[in-house]
């Protein structure tokens, strides 16, 4: 099975910083990558896809890039409204799927 | 809009069967989309548990394999997963959700409200 090594596990920023999250893949999956954002109490929200394809009606400051088997995740000026977990996730050639176990974000 | 409604019981004895069903509204079953299952331990992050498609074809994480079943019913317009055997591990947040075709892999698109099942006698 892949596994998925996301890193920091929490991180504090300041508004309008940038804030940058790493993914790591167990082995190369191309750039078969996807982000959500989870808030409290909610569903996960798909915000990337395939590395570096924003999702419909999602903010331009949310970014993605990489491939093989390290990835990034960046907010480039953080808002209030980003305070959230984040999740990378993969489908593996099997349709088998494994998500990163996350990265806490908190306005400092 | 496609739109995931989940129903089923919030609290499931310790051996017995956790039992979900989401209905799908605003769109075809049957489009080319695997429908998913996902759990969230309090606390936790996110494990997939397993997809099926409208033919009835299913995917499931091997690590839950032994007691999961996931089906479809077309007619209804839901899908519905069974977990056997539970215990106070599986106590999480379930959510359903759509797998949209994103390049060549899936992403999950739209998600069902959740349910948090608790396992206690």
């Amino acid at each position: 099975d892949i596994q998925m090594t996301q890193s920091p596990s929490s991180l504090s920023a300041s508004v309008g910083d940038r804030v940058t999250i790493t993914c790591q893949a167990s082995q190369d999956i191309s750039n078969y990558l996807n982000w959500y954002q989870q808030k409290p109490g909610k569903a996960p929200k798909l915000l990337i896809y395939d590395a570096s394809n924003l999702e419909t009606g999602v903010p331009s400051r949310f970014s993605g890039s990489g491939s093989g088997t390290d990835f990034t995740f960046t907010i480039y000026s953080l808002q209030p409204e980003d305070i959230a977990t984040y999740y990378c996730q993969q489908y593996d050639s099997l349709l088998r799927s494994t998500f990163g176990g996350g990265t806490k974000v908190e306005i400092k | 809009q496609v739109h995931l409604q989940q129903s089923g019981p919030g609290l499931v004895k310790p051996s017995g069967t956790l039992s979900l069903t989401c209905a799908v509204s605003g769109g075809s079953i049957s489009s080319s989309n695997w429908w998913s299952w996902v759990r969230q331990p309090p606390g936790k992050g996110l494990e997939w548990i397993g997809e099926v498609y409208h033919s009835g074809n299913t995917n499931y994480n091997p690590s839950l394999k032994s007691r999961v079943t996931i089906s479809i019913d077309k007619s209804k317009k839901q899908f519905s997963l069974k977990l056997t055997s539970v215990t106070a591990a599986d106590t999480a947040v379930y959510y359903c959700a759509r797998n949209r075709l994103v390049g060549a892999r899936w992403a999950f698109d739209i998600w069902g409200q959740g349910t948090m099942v608790t396992v206690s006698s």
